[in-house]
């Protein structure tokens, strides 16, 4: 398996554009979790699908994030507008569930995201 | 509130040398811990996997403690490496959660 997949791996914008993320988690897996990583705030937790279906979306900074996985194969996030405090590491990740744990997760690269 | 802490924040050994991280929780209620390895620019990696029952678990020079009374992990890397140099995050889950550190960053010198 080619592991969990990203896109693009870099994405430059100016402020007030729209922003796509692009994920394809490992086949298999029924869980799906988008991340934000920045140096003053570490690693967050935006939002997390299983089986297609947002679960929790407690992370989400605004309304002017969304997420979406619209099959079990694909998943976007969306920053519509985007602003300089957007910018940051976004990472994908997905895993199994051992009832009603999370099993272990495996991340993609990740898309680094800078709004100037 | 449920938070995980960890210690030092950063830390700098020679090669060849040992290192001890650490991990306080108060997660409740846990069902396993996670140390995960956070190269420069790339995902985290998982190292091990810790449920409530295990108290070492190891993964080549890498070992990890677990003490569910004290709730205290430490994360153990014996004989360093100047590709250990990373970023070393400790994970509780709770219930259909994950608490996530802040990390330890170590950087080893030759």
């Amino acid at each position: 398996d080619a592991g969990v997949i990203q896109s693009p791996r870099h994405e430059v914008t100016e402020m007030g554009q729209e922003v796509t993320l692009r994920c394809k988690p490992i086949s298999g897996h029924d869980y799906l979790f988008w991340y934000r990583q920045t140096m003053m705030r570490g690693l967050e937790l935006l939002i997390y699908f299983n089986n297609n279906v947002p679960i929790d979306d407690s992370g989400m900074p605004e309304d002017r994030f969304s997420a979406k996985m619209p099959n079990a194969s694909f998943s976007t996030l969306k920053i519509q507008p985007s602003e300089p405090r957007d910018s940051a590491v976004y990472f994908c990740a997905s895993s199994l569930a051992v009832g009603s744990f999370f099993y272990e997760q495996y991340f993609g690269p990740g898309t680094r995201l800078t709004v100037t | 509130k449920n938070q995980v802490e960890q210690s030092p924040q950063s830390l700098i050994i020679l090669e060849g040398k040992n290192c001890t991280l650490q991990c306080n929780y108060t997660v409740s209620p846990f069902s396993n811990l996670r140390w995960y390895k956070q190269d420069t620019g790339r995902g985290p990696v998982s190292l091990t996997i810790m449920t409530f029952s295990e108290n070492t678990k190891s993964n080549g020079r890498y070992t990890a403690t677990l003490d569910a009374d004290t709730k205290q992990s430490s994360l153990h890397i014996t004989a360093s490496q100047l590709s250990d140099s990373a970023s070393y995050i400790c994970v509780v889950t709770p219930y259909y959660q994950l608490i996530w550190g802040a990390g330890t960053k170590l950087i080893i010198k030759p």
